[in-house]
């Protein structure tokens, strides 16, 4: 079976301090693909990133970073130097290519940014 | 392009009324899924349809029906809505397994 686990229901920083998003994955698959999405007070989701499983090298976008470890089945992400407009929910999925492609998401952390 | 498009934006129903929530898609992706978010559950997948012609169960599938009428069109139906039923549903599309999912904007629904 597939499980994603945000563990982190809130996060609250003051701007310009990092903040670690945490998610732990399962599954049995051994090809699969890990995702971010961001869902700003406006309600659209918005993809962030896309990680396959054979790929283990860490990302940076700007202000942006993902680490990527099979070995603890996590991929978590910071954000440094946070922002106000970095106030959302972020999610993080898992999808498998048993099953038809179903995508599965984790519950969410909000992260509140104050000024 | 209009991406996906979920239909209607907003409806509020009374318990034991029914309904069904459109989805049509003009990218020409094979699968399609409808999710509901409820506070503090994230999104949760009702059911999906790996290509035309299929449909499978999602983690929360009762309650409801889905069509997968054509390649374009993946419709949602609550027979008899409950309370329980209130949420905020999203349609999303699939190009293939290693591609991101493509979201409409979302339905609220209210079961009162």
């Amino acid at each position: 079976a597939q499980k994603v686990t945000q563990a982190q229901t809130e996060i609250s920083v003051v701007e310009k301090e990092d903040v670690t998003l945490d998610c732990v994955y399962e599954t049995r698959d051994t090809t699969y693909y890990l995702f971010w999405y961001k869902q700003p007070p406006s309600g659209e989701l918005v993809f962030l990133i896309r990680r396959n499983s054979f790929d283990e090298q860490n990302e940076i976008s700007g202000r942006y970073s993902w680490n990527f470890q099979k070995s603890t089945s996590s991929f978590n992400f910071t954000i440094t130097a946070s922002q106000v407009v970095d106030s959302a929910v972020y999610f993080c999925a898992l999808t498998s290519n048993t099953g038809g492609f179903k995508t599965i998401f984790g519950a969410g952390t909000r992260l509140f940014v104050k000024a | 392009n209009a991406g996906v498009t979920q239909t209607p934006k907003f409806q509020v129903l009374k318990t034991g009324q029914s309904m069904t929530l459109q989805c049509a898609q003009d990218m020409n992706h094979n699968s399609m899924y409808w999710y509901r978010q409820d506070p503090g559950m994230g999104l949760r997948l009702i059911y999906y349809s790996a290509s035309e012609g299929t449909t499978d169960k999602g983690e929360v599938p009762n309650g409801y029906n889905v069509s997968r009428l054509n390649k374009r069109e993946f419709s949602l139906r609550l027979e008899s809505a409950a309370p329980s039923q209130t949420s905020v549903y999203f349609c999303a599309t699939l190009l293939g397994f290693n591609e991101k999912l493509f979201f409409g904007s979302g339905t609220q629904l209210s079961v009162l």
